[in-house]
């Protein structure tokens, strides 16, 4: 069974420079396919997709947001680390990772499962 | 940038009726890269259907989708309680999107 945790600070100060970690169960980011993404989704607001990493290390970010965001994996841990620079308010949201499946010999980018999500407010 | 329009917003119906959803695509989703998730209160979304139109593993053979290209439905062929939700699709042949959802609610 896959399961995925994300934790890290519930508030943040503007400009500040958030940290989430993933902590994974059921795989290993070391198996060839594998991949762990992130999604955030502001209260009452539609999801956004932030980024991915890849078994290899390979990284995708959103462009949009490519210049705030590090992604980083440490697979004798079984976490994925998220970093998003100089914070704004209107990056509160709830901040999910997700596993990137492999099925059948194949390797899928949709999310599934995802955790429980955490919601982080950038308040002063 | 895939931009994914969903439509309608909400759509208010009776458990036991036919649910149809809709998303569309800016551009052509490559070879019908498209997912739809089921987001309920609280919780984090559930993949139901991939490649356009197969059924993720658990999911009950009521919810069904088809497309290709630009234009997708998600169907619910009759609506159960735990059904009303909102759901989101998702394309991946070019980068990550997702829609901006669509709420079932009852009626």
């Amino acid at each position: 069974q896959i399961t995925l945790k994300e934790s890290g600070p519930t508030l943040v100060k503007p400009t500040q420079t958030l940290t989430l970690t993933c902590t994974f169960s059921g795989f290993s980011l070391s198996t060839s396919g594998m991949g762990v993404g992130w999604i955030r989704q502001p209260p009452g607001k539609a999801l956004e997709w932030l980024a991915l990493i890849y078994w290899d290390d390979d990284k995708r970010y959103s462009p949009s947001l490519k210049s705030r965001l590090a992604i980083t994996k440490d697979t004798s841990k079984n976490q994925v680390v998220l970093t998003m620079t100089n914070m704004d308010p209107v990056d509160t949201a709830t901040y999910y990772c997700a596993h990137r499946p492999c099925t059948g010999g194949s390797c899928h980018n949709w999310f599934d499962p995802w955790g429980q999500g955490t919601l982080v407010t950038v308040s002063s | 940038e895939i931009v994914l329009t969903q439509s309608p917003g909400t759509l208010s119906l009776s458990p036991g009726e036919r649910a149809t959803l809709s998303c569309r695509a800016s551009q052509s989703v490559i070879s019908s890269y498209l997912v739809w998730y089921q987001q309920k209160p609280g919780q984090a979304p559930r993949l139901l259907i991939y490649g356009a139109s197969s059924r993720a593993t658990g999911i009950p053979d009521r919810f069904s989708g088809s497309g290709s290209g630009t234009d997708f439905t998600l169907t619910i062929s009759r609506l159960e309680p735990e059904d009303f939700a909102v759901y989101y699709c998702q394309q991946y042949g070019s980068s990550f999107t997702f829609g901006p959802g669509t709420k079932v609610d009852i009626k």
